[in-house]
């Protein structure tokens, strides 16, 4: 069983459209980060939640304790958006990253 | 300065050669960590140090060895490797201590096994 359920793992948006990715965890956790990872390997820290909503540029992340749930929005899509988005929970017992599975993103002009 | 550097991008190395991965940070992060990716999945935890000492090892097995020079430098050497070692190797660095601190990663070594 893993942790960390994200969905959709696929995506395809056109240009310009609102995307939503959705993150499911079944631990306490410290903190919940979502990663951004182009072709080619490296790993981009997009933001870091504990509560509330963070929003940066086009990007808004938001998390809802309560609910073990996080959702990354992405307003007005471009194709340099395409990447896989991963969502990552430090739980609460240690300090060491649980991974969600990814969710590819592809958009299309 | 918040970049991770990575060394080499791309490795190929035979299962008898013996080589090494090097991972440099200059934000002054005491924790500094090694991931092992495969295609398509997400990275996995092989260590972590905390202050130059090792404080998490994931069972992985002995032909990879960490090593932390300093506090800015992280090795990983490699011998006798298996060809189903062949993946993306992330290193990543942060804060160091109780709290909860944001990683920053460097862009991998793509290390192949013939």
């Amino acid at each position: 069983k893993n942790e960390v359920e994200q969905s959709p793992q696929n995506l395809t948006a056109q240009e310009g459209e609102f995307i939503t990715i959705n993150c499911s965890y079944s631990v306490g956790i410290s903190a919940l980060h979502w990663l951004q990872q182009h072709p080619g390997g490296g790993i981009v820290s997009l933001f870091m939640l504990s509560s509330g909503k963070k929003k940066h540029g086009r990007l808004i992340a938001t998390i809802n304790i309560q609910e073990k749930h996080s959702s990354l929005h992405i307003t007005a899509s471009h194709p340099r958006d395409s990447a896989v988005y991963i969502c990552a929970v430090i739980p609460n017992t240690g300090n060491q990253f649980y991974f969600g599975t990814g969710t590819s993103l592809t958009v299309i002009p | 300065d918040t970049e991770v550097t990575q060394t080499p991008k791309h490795l190929v190395m035979g299962m008898t050669n013996k080589k090494s991965l090097k991972c440099e940070q200059h934000m002054g992060h005491r924790a500094m960590y090694w991931y092992k990716q495969k295609a398509k999945k997400p990275p996995e935890l092989m260590f972590v140090y905390s202050y130059e000492k090792l404080s998490i090892n994931e069972s992985v097995p002995s032909r990879f060895s960490p090593e932390c020079p300093n506090s800015s430098l992280l090795n990983l050497h490699l011998h006798a490797l298996q060809p189903e070692d062949s993946a993306l190797y992330l290193c990543a660095s942060s804060q160091a201590g109780t709290g909860v601190y944001e990683q920053y990663f460097g862009p991998g070594t793509r290390l192949t096994v013939t």
